[in-house]
Protein backbone atom coordinates (compact mmCIF):
# COMPACT_ATOMS: atom_id res chain seq x y z
CA UNK A 1 0.00 0.00 0.00
CA UNK A 2 1.06 3.63 -1.26
CA UNK A 3 1.73 5.88 1.88
CA UNK A 4 -0.09 8.64 -0.22
CA UNK A 5 -3.64 7.57 -2.45
CA UNK A 6 -4.78 10.02 -4.87
CA UNK A 7 -7.11 8.44 -7.74
CA UNK A 8 -5.77 9.22 -11.29
CA UNK A 9 -8.98 10.13 -12.84
CA UNK A 10 -8.55 11.78 -15.36
CA UNK A 11 -11.54 14.15 -13.53
CA UNK A 12 -13.68 15.94 -16.22
CA UNK A 13 -15.83 18.82 -15.20
CA UNK A 14 -17.77 21.39 -17.70
CA UNK A 15 -16.38 25.08 -17.13
CA UNK A 16 -17.75 26.98 -13.51
CA UNK A 17 -18.27 23.39 -12.06
CA UNK A 18 -16.84 22.62 -8.77
CA UNK A 19 -13.76 20.16 -9.15
CA UNK A 20 -13.28 18.14 -6.35
CA UNK A 21 -10.15 16.46 -5.40
CA UNK A 22 -8.62 14.47 -2.72
CA UNK A 23 -6.04 12.27 -1.19
CA UNK A 24 -5.73 9.90 1.77
CA UNK A 25 -2.63 8.98 3.52
CA UNK A 26 -1.42 6.15 6.21
CA UNK A 27 1.50 8.18 7.97
CA UNK A 28 -0.20 9.96 11.04
CA UNK A 29 3.13 11.50 11.25
CA UNK A 30 1.70 13.41 8.35
CA UNK A 31 1.73 17.34 9.32
CA UNK A 32 2.38 19.67 6.61
CA UNK A 33 0.49 19.27 3.45
CA UNK A 34 0.51 20.89 -0.01
CA UNK A 35 -1.18 20.69 -2.94
CA UNK A 36 0.31 21.40 -5.82
CA UNK A 37 -0.64 22.09 -9.77
CA UNK A 38 1.53 20.96 -13.05
CA UNK A 39 0.78 21.72 -16.57
CA UNK A 40 2.40 19.22 -19.17
CA UNK A 41 6.07 19.34 -18.89
CA UNK A 42 6.16 21.95 -16.62
CA UNK A 43 7.04 21.51 -12.95
CA UNK A 44 4.44 21.87 -10.43
CA UNK A 45 3.48 24.85 -9.07
CA UNK A 46 2.08 25.13 -5.05
CA UNK A 47 -1.44 26.31 -4.61
CA UNK A 48 -2.05 25.89 -1.71
CA UNK A 49 0.01 24.65 1.71
CA UNK A 50 -1.66 24.11 5.52
CA UNK A 51 -0.76 22.56 8.44
CA UNK A 52 -2.52 19.76 10.51
CA UNK A 53 -6.03 19.98 10.34
CA UNK A 54 -8.25 22.59 8.96
CA UNK A 55 -9.57 24.64 6.24
CA UNK A 56 -8.00 27.31 4.36
CA UNK A 57 -8.91 29.29 1.36
CA UNK A 58 -7.64 31.09 -0.92
CA UNK A 59 -9.33 32.96 -4.05
CA UNK A 60 -10.91 29.91 -6.17
CA UNK A 61 -9.16 27.33 -4.12
CA UNK A 62 -10.00 25.97 -0.75
CA UNK A 63 -7.56 23.16 0.81
CA UNK A 64 -9.36 20.61 3.90
CA UNK A 65 -6.97 18.32 6.01
CA UNK A 66 -8.70 15.86 8.48
CA UNK A 67 -6.01 14.43 10.01
CA UNK A 68 -8.93 12.18 12.28
CA UNK A 69 -9.63 10.13 9.19
CA UNK A 70 -6.34 11.15 7.12
CA UNK A 71 -7.90 12.42 4.06
CA UNK A 72 -7.30 15.79 2.64
CA UNK A 73 -9.18 17.80 -0.43
CA UNK A 74 -8.64 20.53 -2.85
CA UNK A 75 -11.66 22.03 -4.21
CA UNK A 76 -11.60 24.36 -7.07
CA UNK A 77 -14.28 26.58 -7.61
CA UNK A 78 -15.88 28.20 -10.67
CA UNK A 79 -13.35 25.84 -12.40
CA UNK A 80 -12.00 27.43 -15.93
CA UNK A 81 -10.30 25.63 -18.92
CA UNK A 82 -7.38 26.79 -17.85
CA UNK A 83 -7.40 24.70 -14.72
CA UNK A 84 -6.89 21.48 -16.86
CA UNK A 85 -4.21 20.54 -15.01
CA UNK A 86 -2.65 17.52 -13.38
CA UNK A 87 -3.05 18.22 -9.18
CA UNK A 88 -0.47 16.40 -7.06
CA UNK A 89 -0.78 16.64 -2.73
CA UNK A 90 2.03 16.25 -0.76
CA UNK A 91 2.77 15.99 2.65
CA UNK A 92 5.59 15.56 5.41
CA UNK A 93 6.15 15.08 8.89
CA UNK A 94 7.05 17.77 11.70
CA UNK A 95 10.21 16.13 12.03
CA UNK A 96 12.45 15.34 9.04
CA UNK A 97 12.65 17.00 4.91
CA UNK A 98 11.27 14.70 3.08
CA UNK A 99 8.22 15.28 0.81
CA UNK A 100 5.65 12.22 -0.26
CA UNK A 101 3.88 12.67 -2.95
CA UNK A 102 0.46 11.31 -4.55
CA UNK A 103 0.40 9.88 -7.94
CA UNK A 104 -1.67 13.46 -9.54
CA UNK A 105 -5.26 13.40 -10.45
CA UNK A 106 -5.73 14.50 -14.31
CA UNK A 107 -8.37 17.25 -14.41
CA UNK A 108 -10.00 18.52 -17.90
CA UNK A 109 -12.26 21.65 -17.73
CA UNK A 110 -14.37 21.70 -20.75
CA UNK A 111 -15.85 25.02 -22.07
CA UNK B 1 10.42 36.12 -10.94
CA UNK B 2 11.96 32.88 -10.97
CA UNK B 3 13.15 31.39 -7.42
CA UNK B 4 13.96 28.06 -8.15
CA UNK B 5 16.28 28.21 -11.91
CA UNK B 6 16.90 25.16 -13.52
CA UNK B 7 19.43 24.58 -16.14
CA UNK B 8 19.30 23.49 -19.05
CA UNK B 9 15.51 23.18 -18.80
CA UNK B 10 15.85 20.25 -22.32
CA UNK B 11 19.09 18.16 -22.43
CA UNK B 12 19.70 15.61 -24.68
CA UNK B 13 22.79 12.67 -23.89
CA UNK B 14 24.16 9.49 -24.85
CA UNK B 15 24.36 6.46 -23.60
CA UNK B 16 26.47 6.33 -21.42
CA UNK B 17 27.75 9.76 -21.50
CA UNK B 18 28.05 11.48 -18.01
CA UNK B 19 25.31 14.35 -17.81
CA UNK B 20 25.28 17.35 -14.94
CA UNK B 21 22.07 19.26 -14.70
CA UNK B 22 21.99 22.25 -11.77
CA UNK B 23 19.79 24.11 -10.07
CA UNK B 24 20.01 26.95 -8.30
CA UNK B 25 17.60 29.52 -5.88
CA UNK B 26 17.11 32.94 -4.49
CA UNK B 27 15.18 31.97 -1.61
CA UNK B 28 17.88 31.14 0.71
CA UNK B 29 16.09 27.91 1.71
CA UNK B 30 18.54 25.14 3.43
CA UNK B 31 17.02 21.99 2.34
CA UNK B 32 16.91 21.40 -1.63
CA UNK B 33 15.40 18.26 -2.91
CA UNK B 34 16.24 16.71 -6.38
CA UNK B 35 13.06 14.45 -7.79
CA UNK B 36 12.72 12.10 -10.70
CA UNK B 37 9.20 12.62 -13.07
CA UNK B 38 8.60 9.90 -15.30
CA UNK B 39 5.28 10.42 -17.71
CA UNK B 40 2.34 10.43 -15.60
CA UNK B 41 4.26 9.53 -12.16
CA UNK B 42 4.24 11.04 -9.11
CA UNK B 43 7.22 12.58 -8.47
CA UNK B 44 9.91 10.35 -7.40
CA UNK B 45 12.70 11.64 -4.18
CA UNK B 46 16.11 11.18 -5.47
CA UNK B 47 18.23 12.85 -2.88
CA UNK B 48 17.94 16.04 -0.52
CA UNK B 49 20.39 18.31 1.22
CA UNK B 50 19.78 20.03 4.45
CA UNK B 51 22.36 22.20 4.63
CA UNK B 52 25.61 20.50 3.53
CA UNK B 53 23.77 17.33 4.88
CA UNK B 54 23.10 14.67 1.88
CA UNK B 55 20.74 12.31 2.83
CA UNK B 56 20.13 9.47 -0.13
CA UNK B 57 16.76 7.45 -0.69
CA UNK B 58 17.70 3.99 -0.04
CA UNK B 59 16.72 2.79 -3.78
CA UNK B 60 18.28 5.94 -5.73
CA UNK B 61 20.95 4.48 -8.11
CA UNK B 62 24.62 4.65 -7.31
CA UNK B 63 24.71 6.19 -11.00
CA UNK B 64 23.04 9.52 -9.48
CA UNK B 65 24.98 11.97 -7.24
CA UNK B 66 24.72 15.11 -5.84
CA UNK B 67 26.60 18.37 -4.81
CA UNK B 68 25.93 21.25 -3.25
CA UNK B 69 28.66 23.67 -3.82
CA UNK B 70 26.94 26.47 -1.62
CA UNK B 71 23.27 27.73 -0.22
CA UNK B 72 22.21 28.66 -3.62
CA UNK B 73 23.55 25.85 -6.06
CA UNK B 74 22.79 21.57 -6.33
CA UNK B 75 23.76 19.51 -9.16
CA UNK B 76 22.49 16.30 -9.98
CA UNK B 77 25.42 14.38 -12.09
CA UNK B 78 24.28 10.88 -14.00
CA UNK B 79 27.50 9.38 -14.32
CA UNK B 80 26.07 6.84 -16.96
CA UNK B 81 22.81 7.46 -18.03
CA UNK B 82 20.94 4.46 -19.44
CA UNK B 83 17.87 4.73 -21.70
CA UNK B 84 15.70 4.30 -18.05
CA UNK B 85 16.99 7.64 -17.12
CA UNK B 86 15.37 9.91 -19.81
CA UNK B 87 12.98 11.32 -17.65
CA UNK B 88 11.70 15.04 -15.86
CA UNK B 89 14.25 15.91 -13.23
CA UNK B 90 12.89 18.67 -10.41
CA UNK B 91 14.73 20.33 -8.59
CA UNK B 92 13.10 22.26 -5.35
CA UNK B 93 13.76 24.06 -1.64
CA UNK B 94 12.49 24.67 1.42
CA UNK B 95 12.97 25.84 4.84
CA UNK B 96 13.62 22.74 7.43
CA UNK B 97 11.74 24.42 10.11
CA UNK B 98 9.16 26.56 11.13
CA UNK B 99 5.75 27.19 10.21
CA UNK B 100 6.35 27.79 6.74
CA UNK B 101 7.89 24.85 5.03
CA UNK B 102 6.34 24.23 1.68
CA UNK B 103 8.32 22.95 -1.27
CA UNK B 104 9.44 25.14 -4.25
CA UNK B 105 9.78 23.27 -7.65
CA UNK B 106 11.69 24.59 -10.36
CA UNK B 107 10.14 24.10 -14.34
CA UNK B 108 12.13 20.93 -14.65
CA UNK B 109 14.73 19.31 -16.56
CA UNK B 110 13.79 17.31 -19.46
CA UNK B 111 16.02 14.93 -19.81
CA UNK B 112 16.46 12.39 -23.69
CA UNK B 113 18.48 9.99 -23.49
CA UNK B 114 19.82 8.55 -27.00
Amino acid sequence: QKEVEQDPGPLSVPEGAIVSLNCTYSNSAFQYFMWYRQYSRKGPELLMYTYSSGNKEDGRFTAQVDKSSKYISLFIRDSQPSDSATYLCAMRPAAGNKLTFGGGTRVLVKP
Amino acid sequence: DAMVIQNPRYQVTQFGKPVTLSCSQTLNHNVMYWYQQKSSQAPKLLFHYYDKDFNNEADTPDNFQSRRPNTSFCFLDIRSPGLGDAAMYLCATSRAQGMNTEAFFGQGTRLTVV
